[in-house]
């Protein structure tokens, strides 16, 4: 079965820009996360789509946006990028909480 | 504010040996625990979790330790390997449907050879 895909990898992108991230979950999990990982901040909570609608939603400004379309595949945008946006991305899926969530690879995004 | 603390940023432990990983919470109303690992450039992997109705709960060299009153959980390893080398999320939330899942900042295990 395959996993969490995220795409692309990595991305460089200049402030100011706008970027959009991919995530398809594994086949049949509903719930998509989205975090955003620092060094010395940890996982950062940025929302989590369940069947299209978003659910929660961390502290993040409103540049940080997501979407989730019927098949569950994900979109995380942010726009007008700056330098402290430069991170590790995750996003997770699971069918369900007690069985905690599957992560991506990441997407390695730095902005310049 | 962190409602999730991982107090030690790293550790590091002769192989054979036990291996604890200590976290701490401040939010009374999460009801489920989980640990979760990661190497680098890989994602975070799902390792063990844990109600709070339960105080112990075992996967292979995997133990979780929950003592509510004091807010603290731990994660104990034995015997600790080279391969568990990498750095440990403590992760938690409230009951009921999908809540926001709380991460610690991570600590780093080292298991020297």
């Amino acid at each position: 079965k395959a996993g969490v895909t995220q795409t692309p990898r990595y991305l460089i992108k200049t402030r100011g820009q706008q970027v959009t991230l991919s995530c398809s979950p594994i086949s049949g999990h509903r719930s998509v996360s989205w975090y955003q990982q620092t060094p010395g901040q940890g996982l950062q909570f940025l929302f989590e789509y369940f069947s299209e609608t978003q659910r929660n939603k961390g502290n993040f400004p409103g540049r940080f946006s997501g979407r989730q379309f019927s098949n569950s595949r994900s979109e995380m945008n942010v726009s007008t990028l700056e330098l402290g946006d430069s991170a590790l991305y995750l996003c997770a899926s699971s069918q369900g909480q007690a069985y905690g969530y599957t992560f991506g690879s990441g997407t390695r995004l730095t902005v310049v | 504010d962190q409602q999730v603390k991982q107090n030690s940023p790293s550790l590091s432990v002769q192989e054979g040996r036990i291996s604890i990983l200590n976290c701490d919470y401040t939010n009374s109303m999460f009801d489920y625990f989980l640990w979760y690992k990661k190497y680098p450039a890989e994602g975070p992997t799902f390792l063990i979790s844990i109600s709070s109705i339960k105080d112990k709960n075992e996967d292979g060299r995997f133990t979780v330790f929950l003592n509510k009153s004091a807010k603290h959980l731990s994660l104990h390893i034995v015997p600790s390997q080279p391969g568990d080398s990498a750095v440990y999320f403590c992760a938690a939330h409230g009951e009921g449907g999908y809540q926001k899942v709380t991460f610690g900042i991570g600590t780093k295990l080292q298991v020297i050879p």
